[in-house]
């Protein structure tokens, strides 16, 4: 059973506007929560992340939101950019303490911005 | 600085073949990964390994096998190729630090027919 649920595959955005994307999880031992960016034909680039002390961090036009309680995280990308046009995965660790492959990954979801 | 690079970019194999995946990374970091991307999912690790000539077994670890001998380099074998192992397979490396992001090569594309 996925432990990292992104339920929407792809999402189509206007310049300027707003963009959520969403990732709900089941394991309550996660401690860490990252998203990373993928362009067509190129390897992951992290994009931000969270631990599970905070309920928010932000990175100029990135914010990412956890609500522990409902298991959900989001990333807000404000304004939306046709740049940001990339798929984007959630990825989350039970070991904060010490990276030991234990990042389970979201299948994905692909951000359209259009011009 | 490369970063984490790996060869070769693309590999058409028969089944039955065999073949390794190099993944080089010019970071100093200790840790090292071997994910597979497949359509419509997320990255799935296959091995990983926390130092020099350690190695441990991921999610997908089946009909793989890798070696870090030295800490720059991490291998992913194929023995027998199957077609259910095509893929494209991504290698990562971090330093091991609490916290610490993931840094991905640029992957392979493998068909296996």
């Amino acid at each position: 059973d996925q432990q990292v649920k992104q339920n929407s595959p792809s999402l189509s955005v206007q310049e300027g506007r707003i963009s959520i994307l969403n990732c709900d999880y089941t394991n309550s031992m996660f401690d860490y929560f990252l998203w990373y960016k993928k362009y067509p034909a190129e390897g992951p680039t992290f994009l931000i992340s969270i631990s599970s002390i905070k309920d928010k961090n932000e990175d100029g036009r990135f914010t990412v939101f956890l609500n522990k309680s409902a298991k959900h995280l989001s990333l807000h990308i404000v304004p939306s950019q046709p740049g940001d046009s990339a798929v984007y995965f959630c990825a989350a660790s039970d070991n904060y303490g010490g990276s030991q492959g234990n990042l389970i990954f979201g299948k994905g979801t692909k951000l359209s911005v259009k011009p | 600085n490369a970063g984490v690079t790996q060869t070769p970019k693309f590999r058409v194999l028969k089944t039955g073949q065999s073949m390794t995946l190099l993944c080089a990374q010019d970071m100093n970091h200790e840790y090292m990964y071997w994910y597979r991307q497949d359509p419509g999912m997320g990255l799935r690790l296959i091995h990983y390994s926390v130092g020099e000539g350690t190695t441990a077994k991921g999610e997908v670890p089946d009909g793989y096998n890798v070696s870090r001998l030295k800490k720059q380099n991490f291998l992913l074998g194929l023995e027998s190729a199957a077609p259910s192992q095509t893929s494209v397979y991504f290698c990562a490396s971090d330093p091991g630090l609490a916290g610490a992001e993931q840094f991905f090569g640029p992957g392979t594309r493998l068909t296996v027919l």
